[in-house]
């Protein structure tokens, strides 16, 4: 069974970081590229960035790049989100979702929430 | 504001028909596959379909999708009070901003 357990959420003041992790199991890991996307309270889903299953390939949306860094761990079959100088407007409950390079999201975490707030 | 557009809400009585739109531009549906995905109240999002109309395994044949040039449709029939839940496509796209877009979500109340 697939799963995808995200954890590091929690609260921090404007200017902060923040480290979110996501453990994999269940499949091979190191085949599939991974991605986080977050909702912000009340709100949809945002994409926040991706990578693919080297590492060859990172991507980020306009409204993260240069704050936040996407990694990966293959023999740890973890995913990694580092937030630095975050903003009262990253506030939103972040997921893992793998993807199998379709346009979609096959198996998503539960999501943890991060909170920006002084 | 989303790059794909869907209603705020929908709503039909249980047993009954829905469809939920979703428009985007040629950059997004227009050259891309589009999937669905389901929500329920305090839950992480659960694919739908994909590839515009596939479902994958567990998914009841009562949903359904389609693509029409830049827009796509999901259709529920056979309602459920189960069923009640944010729905939202997605799919990629190829302006320079942004990889993978989704759409604002869709509230689907069973009266």
């Amino acid at each position: 069974e697939v799963q995808l357990v995200e954890s590091g959420g929690g609260l921090v003041k404007p200017g902060g970081s923040l480290r979110l992790s996501c453990a994999a199991s269940g499949f091979t890991f190191s085949s599939y590229s991974m991605n986080w996307v977050r909702q912000a309270p009340g709100k949809g889903l945002e994409w926040v960035s991706s990578i693919s299953s080297s590492s060859s390939y990172i991507y980020y949306a306009d409204s993260v790049k240069g704050r936040f860094t996407i990694s990966r761990d293959n023999a740890k079959k973890s995913l990694y989100l580092k937030m630095n100088s975050l903003r009262a407007e990253d506030t939103a409950v972040y997921y893992c979702a793998r993807d199998v390079e379709r346009p979609d999201f096959d198996y998503w975490g539960q999501g943890t929430l991060v909170t920006v707030s002084s | 504001q989303s790059v794909l557009t869907q209603p705020p809400s929908v709503s039909a009585a249980p047993g009954q028909k829905v469809t939920i739109s979703c428009s985007g531009s040629s950059s997004n549906i227009g050259n891309n596959y589009v999937s669905w995905y389901q929500q329920l109240p305090g839950t992480a999002p659960k694919l739908l379909i994909y590839d515009n109309n596939k479902r994958p395994s567990g998914i009841p044949d009562r949903f359904s999708g389609s693509k029409s040039g830049t827009s796509a449709t999901l259709g529920i029939t056979g309602l459920q009070t189960g069923d009640e839940a944010d729905y939202y496509c997605g799919t990629w796209d190829s302006s320079l901003s942004v990889n993978w877009v989704f759409g604002g979500g869709t509230k689907l109340t069973v009266l």
